[in-house]
C-alpha cells in the first residue's frame, strides 16, 4: 500500500521561503518510471501543479513559478522536499504530495495522494 | 489559471444521470494526450477515478465512466447517489507548457 505525508510549517511570513517534506512509503523512488509531485489547492479553488522529481532525479516544474520552486529527493529516507521562495499571501494553499506510476508515457495520472498540509502566507 | 475548461456545477435527482465536461486545446488534450479524472469528496484529498480516459481503478464503482474525442473529455455519472457529491477535477499534460494541467473544477450537487 502506496502512502504519502506532507509536512511543513503552517505559517510562513511573507517573503519567506516555504520548505515542505513529502514521506512515503510503499514504493521506491529509484524504481524506473516512477515519480513523487506536488500539487497545490488554495482554498475554494482548483488544482495546480507545482513540480515532478523522477527516479532518475529529472526534474519538472510549472512554468509559472519555476523561478521560485527547487525539489529534491532523498531516496533513503524516502521523502521529497519543495521550496518555494518569497511566498505571498496568494501562495496560501494546501499543498499536496502525490505519486506518480511508473509509466513511460508524459501523460500520467497522480495515484495516491497525500492528505495534504495547509500553509498560510500572512504577516 | 487552469488551462482545461470545465462547467462550475451540475446537479441531478437521485438516479440520474449527469456529465461533466472537460474543454482543452490542440497542446493538450487535442493533442493525444491522456485525460484523467478526480474526485473530491468535502474537506477530503483529491482520489483517482478515471485514469487514461476511460479506465477505472480498482474499487470505482462502475456507474462513473469517462471518454475523450478531439479536444474535450466528459465524465459521465450513471444513477446519481448522495455520496456523489463532490468536487470533480480533469487532468492532462500539455505540450506547450511542457506540464501537467488541471480543469477548473465542477461541483456535483445531488438535489
Amino acid at each position: 500500500q502506496i502512502t504519502l505525508k506532507e509536512s511543513g510549517p503552517t505559517l510562513v511570513k511573507p517573503t519567506q521561503t516555504l520548505t515542505v517534506t513529502c514521506t512515503f512509503s510503499g514504493f521506491s523512488l529509484s524504481t524506473s518510471g516512477v515519480g513523487v509531485g506536488w500539487i497545490r489547492q488554495p482554498p475554494g479553488k482548483a488544482l495546480e501543479w507545482l513540480a515532478l522529481i523522477y527516479w532518475d532525479d529529472d526534474k519538472r516544474y510549472s512554468p509559472s513559478l519555476k523561478s521560485r520552486l527547487t525539489i529534491t529527493k532523498d531516496t533513503s529516507k524516502n521523502q521529497v522536499v519543495l521550496t518555494m521562495t518569497n511566498m505571498d499571501p496568494v501562495d496560501t494553499a494546501t499543498y499536496y504530495c502525490v505519486h506518480r506510476p511508473a509509466m513511460a508515457a508524459a501523460d500520467n495520472w497522480f495515484d495516491p495522494w497525500g492528505q495534504g498540509t495547509l500553509v498560510t502566507v500572512s504577516s | 489559471q487552469s488551462v482545461l475548461t470545465q462547467p462550475p456545477s451540475v446537479s441531478g435527482a437521485p438516479g440520474q444521470r449527469v456529465t461533466i465536461s472537460c474543454t482543452g486545446s490542440s497542446s493538450n488534450i487535442g493533442a493525444g494526450y491522456d485525460v484523467h479524472w478526480y474526485q473530491q469528496l468535502p474537506r477530503t484529498a483529491p482520489k483517482l477515478l478515471i485514469s487514461g480516459n476511460s479506465n477505472r481503478p480498482s474499487g470505482v464503482p462502475d456507474r462513473f465512466s469517462g471518454s475523450k474525442s478531439g479536444t474535450s473529455a466528459s465524465l459521465a455519472i450513471t444513477g446519481l447517489q448522495a455520496e456523489d457529491e463532490a468536487d470533480y477535477y480533469c487532468q492532462s499534460y500539455d505540450s506547450s507548457l511542457s506540464g501537467y494541467v488541471f480543469g477548473t473544477g465542477t461541483k456535483v450537487t445531488v438535489l
